[in-house]
Formats: structure tokens, sequence, C-alpha cells
């Protein structure tokens, strides 16, 4: 089946940029997509891109998709202890409405 | 004030029961997710609903049910054949019809089961 994998943990300081990473083994995914879940709460959409771009910025988020090797990453330019968090990638399964596969999850931290 | 609602919070129940978790939307969507969060992995779909009246099993359906009655509601029953249901349980919501199915997610529930 689709496997999603990302790295556990990333510390960074404050002001710097932070780069979280996702793998993925499925290249017909049509839809990727980053959450933020912040501790004991439920997740937030942050940003999504569809398969046919390369990069999407949104503000202080820049989303790189690399299908050829099937790597999605996310960019927070000027990192902020407010971005303390678990970020999550995600797929969208085929068409199948809405069935999103999930990655384990990055926790950043960011130190002052 | 539009979002999903989750009640309650907290939950703790006796091995050997069934207990209903509580799922709201007032955001008018058509699909409804219950998704099952354990420590250091990602999510893992139980149920989801496109359309009043119709669900469909997701990747961990074993010892759960769900209904869906009315559109604003998505009740998930954790029965007890469910053989580890301690875990962080998210309700989640989109428009359903086309992608990009942006999912939005409830504040979710912790439930307990010693």
């Amino acid at each position: 089946g689709e496997d999603v994998e990302q790295s556990l943990f990333l510390s960074v300081r404050e002001g710097d940029s932070s780069v979280i990473n996702c793998t993925y083994t499925d290249s017909s995914s049509t839809y990727l997509y980053w959450y933020k879940q912040e501790p004991g709460a439920g997740l937030q959409l942050l940003t999504y891109i569809f398969s046919n771009m390369d990069m999407k910025q949104d503000q202080r988020l820049t989303v790189l998709l690399n299908k050829k090797d099937k790597h999605l990453s996310l960019r927070i330019a000027d990192t902020q202890t407010g971005d303390s968090a678990i970020y999550f990638c995600a797929l969208l399964q085929g068409n199948q409405g809405g069935k999103l596969i999930f990655g384990q999850g990055t926790e950043l931290s960011v130190k002052p | 004030d539009g979002g999903i609602t989750q009640s309650p919070k907290y939950l703790f129940r006796k091995e050997g029961q069934n207990v209903t978790l509580s799922c709201e939307q007032n955001l008018n969507h058509d699909a409804m997710y219950w998704y099952r969060q354990d420590p250091g992995q990602g999510l893992r779909l139980i149920y989801y609903s496109q359309i009043v009246n119709d669900f469909q099993k997701g990747d961990i359906a074993e010892g759960y049910s769900v209904s869906r009655e009315k559109k604003e509601s998505f009740p998930l029953t954790v029965t007890s054949a469910q053989k580890n249901p301690t875990a962080f349980y998210l309700c989640a919501s989109s428009t359903g019809q086309l992608p990009p199915y942006e999912q939005y997610f409830g504040p979710g529930t912790r439930l307990t089961v010693t």
C-alpha cells in the first residue's frame, strides 16, 4: 500500500528557516497537503499543492514538490516559537472521496 | 461561528463497555471523517461518509461503528470488540464532492479505556 515517510524531529533557532521533508511511494496522488497540530489539538490545514505544480508559496510557507523523486517539502521562513508543533504531510488516495494517507509527523522545536 | 465540535474532550471507560464519541459540524459540509491518532504515529482513517445515510470503511474500521442520519452529525461508537481503544480520536469534514477535499478538523476526544 501507500507509504508516507517523515523524519520525526527537527530543531531550529528562532529566525532561521525550517525545512520539513516527506517522501511517498504512490506517484498517482493528485493533491498533497501539509497540516499543523499543536499539543492536544486537532489538525489545521496549512496549504496544499496540486501534483502538476512544482512549487507553491503562501506568505512564510513554501511547498516544493519533486514528482520524479516522490519528495515533498515545506519550508517555513523566519521560524517563530509559535511555529513549534507537529507537521504532517498527507496525500489524497486516488479520487476516492477525500481519503487521505498521513505521514507520522515531524515535531518542530523552535528555540529562542 | 462555523466549525467542528467534538465532545467530550476527555473520556474514560471500563474495558467491555461501548462508548460513543460525538462530532457535529455547522460548515454545511457534505463529507465527514473519523481518524485515530496514536503517539508518534500519523492519523489512520476509521470511517468516512460522503453523504447522509451513506458511509464507507476506512483502513482500521474493525471494532468501530458509525451512523450518518443528519448532515451535521457523524457519531462514532467504539465497541468492546476494539482490542486497543485507548487513543486520540479526531473528526473532520470537507466539502466532499470534488478535490482538493480541504479537511477541517475538530479539537479531538482523548479516550482512555482501563
